[in-house]
């Protein structure tokens, strides 16, 4: 399985709403990443968790809260978003935080009503 | 202030035409470089890498890069484009001794039969 499998694909939501989007590997990569792509855009890093611990925070709002729960699991916790959260939320994997190359999810495409 | 930059926005090449898609970048020392590709919808796919040595990388699909340290850029190459080679095409760089790229604003691909 060489897949970075994200649910779910798109996600409508209220600026009261709580919600989370999942990330699952199962290439026993050890680090994984959540992005953030405006439309037209490129990819802005938003959290690393590097062996199941959280290592880098690119300064990102508390409305959004990342877990990792275990090696193959990167959830992404969402609660009182704002219209300009909508965009598409990537996650990827690593095979540790030097691996040197990123493996992609297709993203959830958000909706902040 | 460090930037990878990638002048064009928007390419348009007829199938069979060759390619090159600019990259450069603005670094206190070589960084690590990367291009990615991402088709609509998708994820982000890494084409190729430049760590250090030969200057001139292959990459999977076709495609290779040359590494120019005189120019500050990673330009990207493919000799006969195909059409399912319409994407948005990244250029990225990370600084050395960091593997997690940041991301140049992209280069729209459009590929006419």
């Amino acid at each position: 399985d060489t897949e970075v499998t994200q649910t779910p694909k798109h996600l409508v939501m209220g600026m009261t709403n709580k919600k989370s989007l999942k990330c699952e590997q199962h290439m026993g990569h050890r680090a994984m990443y959540w992005y953030k792509q405006k439309a037209k855009k490129p990819p802005e890093l938003m959290f690393v968790y590097s062996y199941e611990k959280l290592s880098i925070n690119e300064s990102v709002p508390s409305r959004f809260s990342p877990e990792c729960p275990n090696s193959s699991l990167l959830n992404l916790h969402l609660h009182a978003l704002q219209p300009e959260d909508s965009a598409l939320y990537l996650c990827a994997s690593s095979p540790d935080p030097q691996g040197e190359k990123l493996f992609f999810g297709s993203g959830t495409q958000l909706s902040v009503l | 202030a460090q930037s990878v930059t990638q002048p064009d926005i928007h390419i348009t090449v007829s199938e069979g035409a060759s390619l090159e898609l600019r990259c450069n970048y603005s670094y206190g020392a070589t960084p690590y470089l990367f291009w990615y590709v991402q088709s609509p919808g998708q994820g982000l796919q890494l084409l190729l890498k430049y760590f250090s040595g030969d200057t001139l990388v292959q990459g999977i699909k076709g495609f290779e890069a040359e590494f120019k340290r005189s120019q500050s850029s990673f330009n990207l190459r493919k000799p006969s484009v195909h059409w399912s080679d319409a994407a948005e095409y990244f250029c990225a760089v990370a600084p050395r001794g960091s593997y997690i790229p940041t991301f140049g604003r992209g280069t729209s691909l459009i590929v006419h039969p």
